[in-house]
């Protein structure tokens, strides 16, 4: 079946520490997405990249870094610059723009 | 800036009852407007896209309008049921956000048994 896989589900990180969230697509999508989302609040970007070996900011890079050296992978790094960085972490493939983009089953992160 | 607003935030009805859920948006100059469902603790399902020149899309229990001109849209599900139970989220992709897309907040749906 084609999708998305998100890992880990949970995710704890402690004080100084960066993580890494994986996300994986075997929809052959050009573009791919990270999206932040909190209690109450709407899907933020943080990163999205619509090509291999190249990505842009979102709304909200500040303390988060991506890699896209395969079309598949997009991994997500939360750094320890990022003082706040407990939320539900979602990864989005999209193929051209008139079709909707497809999620993963997401990975929640929490500071430990 | 584009700005997506989905009221109410949440939603209780009754079994059978007609579920109407808003979306408004503050530029109109847009490409496509997407309705998706979210379960709890789950990613995002993505259930009708409008295209800028569509004036509604169908899929079965699901009917979504598009209104550019008053920046709005509504999602109607007919004959709710338990298992329509979730927060249902808009997003709006426009040409002034890179054709990125703007999410609302989402309205959570609760149909009583």
């Amino acid at each position: 079946d084609g999708g998305i896989t998100q890992s880990p589900k949970y995710l704890f990180r402690k004080e100084g520490q960066n993580v890494t969230l994986s996300c994986e697509q075997n929809l052959n999508h050009d573009a791919m997405y990270w999206y932040r989302q909190d209690p109450g609040q709407g899907l933020r970007l943080i990163y999205y990249s619509q090509i291999v070996n190249d990505f842009q900011k979102g709304d909200i890079a500040e303390g988060y870094s991506v890699s896209r050296e395969k079309k598949e992978s997009f991994p997500l790094t939360v750094t320890s610059a990022q003082k706040n960085p407990t939320a539900f972490y979602l990864c989005a493939s999209g193929g051209r723009l008139s079709q909707p983009q497809h999620f993963g089953d997401g990975t929640r992160l929490s500071i430990l | 800036k584009q700005e997506v607003t989905q009221i109410p935030a949440a939603l209780s009805v009754p079994e059978g009852e007609n579920l109407v859920l808003n979306c408004s948006f503050t530029d109109s100059a847009i490409y496509n407007l997407q309705w998706f469902r979210q379960d709890p603790g789950k990613g995002l399902t993505s259930l009708l896209l409008i295209q800028s020149s569509q004036r509604e899309q169908t899929s079965g229990r699901l009917n979504a309008s598009l209104d550019k001109s008053s920046g709005r849209s509504t999602l109607y599900i007919a004959a709710s049921q338990p298992g329509d139970s979730a927060t249902y989220l808009c997003a709006v992709m426009a040409p002034s956000n890179d054709y990125k897309l703007s999410f609302g907040a989402g309205t959570t749906v609760t149909v009583r048994a």
